[in-house]
C-alpha cells in the first residue's frame, strides 16, 4: 500500500522561510516530485529528488532522505504568489502516489 | 511547453448519465493518466495508459472506463454517472522515461457536478 503524509495546512509571512515535511511508506519507490497547485489550476511540475540529500532551485529546495522516508520542501522569501497548494507525489513504476496536500497561506 | 488540454472545464449531468472526459496532449507522451481530486483526499488515480490500446487499473478504476485509440487523446469515461462521482477530475501525460522525465503534466481539470 502507499501512505503519504503531509501537513493539511501552513501559514507564513511575506519575506519568510516555510518547510513543508512529506513522509512516505510506499511499496516502491524510484522518485519523489513536488508539485505546486493555484486554486483552480493544474499542478505544476516543482522539483524532483531521487538520491538523498538537496535539490536547490531559486527560491525553492527539496530534500529527501530514502532510509527515513522523508523529504521536505523549503520555500524562502515568500511571496505573495506562493499562496497555493503543494503535492508530494512517490513515484514507481511510472504511477504517481500523491500526498493529500499542504495549503500554504502568506500573509502580508 | 507541453500542453494538456481537456475538453469541458465545467460539466452538469444526471444520475445515470453517460459521461465523456476528454483528454489531449501534443508532445508525442507515452503515458497519459487519469485522476480525480477530492478535498482532503488529494489526487487519486483512476486510470493510466502507457501506449495505444492499452490501459491499467490505477486505485480506483471502479465505476469508470477508458479509451486510447491515438497516441495523444486519452478519453475517461463514466458508464452511468453517480452523486459519489461529483469531483474535480485531472489529466496527465508524461514521456515514459525514468528519472526526472517521468515528470507528468496536467490538464486544467474538469469539474463535473452529476446531479
Amino acid at each position: 500500500g502507499q501512505n503519504i503524509d503531509q501537513p493539511t495546512e501552513m501559514t507564513a509571512t511575506e519575506g519568510a522561510i516555510v518547510q513543508i515535511n512529506c513522509t512516505y511508506q510506499t511499496s516502491g519507490f524510484n522518485g519523489l516530485f513536488w508539485y505546486q497547485q493555484h486554486a483552480g489550476e493544474a499542478p505544476t511540475f516543482l522539483s524532483y529528488n531521487v538520491l538523498d540529500g538537496l535539490e536547490e532551485k531559486g527560491r525553492f529546495s527539496s530534500f529527501l532522505s530514502r532510509s527515513k522516508g522523508y523529504s521536505y520542501l523549503l520555500l524562502k522569501e515568500l511571496q505573495m504568489k506562493d499562496s497555493a497548494s503543494y503535492l508530494c507525489a512517490v513515484t514507481n513504476d511510472y504511477k504517481l502516489s500523491f500526498g493529500a496536500g499542504t495549503t500554504v497561506t502568506v500573509r502580508a | 511547453d507541453v500542453k494538456v488540454t481537456q475538453s469541458s472545464r465545467y460539466l452538469v449531468k444526471r444520475t445515470g448519465e453517460k459521461v465523456f472526459l476528454e483528454c489531449v496532449q501534443d508532445m508525442d507522451h507515452e503515458n497519459m493518466f487519469w485522476y480525480r481530486q477530492d478535498p482532503g483526499l488529494g489526487l487519486r488515480l483512476i486510470y493510466f495508459s502507457y501506449d495505444v490500446k492499452m490501459k491499467e487499473k490505477g486505485d480506483i478504476p471502479e465505476g469508470y472506463s477508458v479509451s486510447r485509440e491515438k497516441k495523444e487523446r486519452f478519453s475517461l469515461i463514466l458508464e452511468s454517472a453517480s452523486t459519489n462521482q461529483t469531483s474535480m477530475y485531472l489529466c496527465a501525460s508524461s514521456l515514459g522515461l525514468a528519472g526526472v522525465q517521468e515528470t507528468q503534466y496536467f490538464g486544467p481539470g474538469t469539474r463535473l457536478l452529476v446531479l
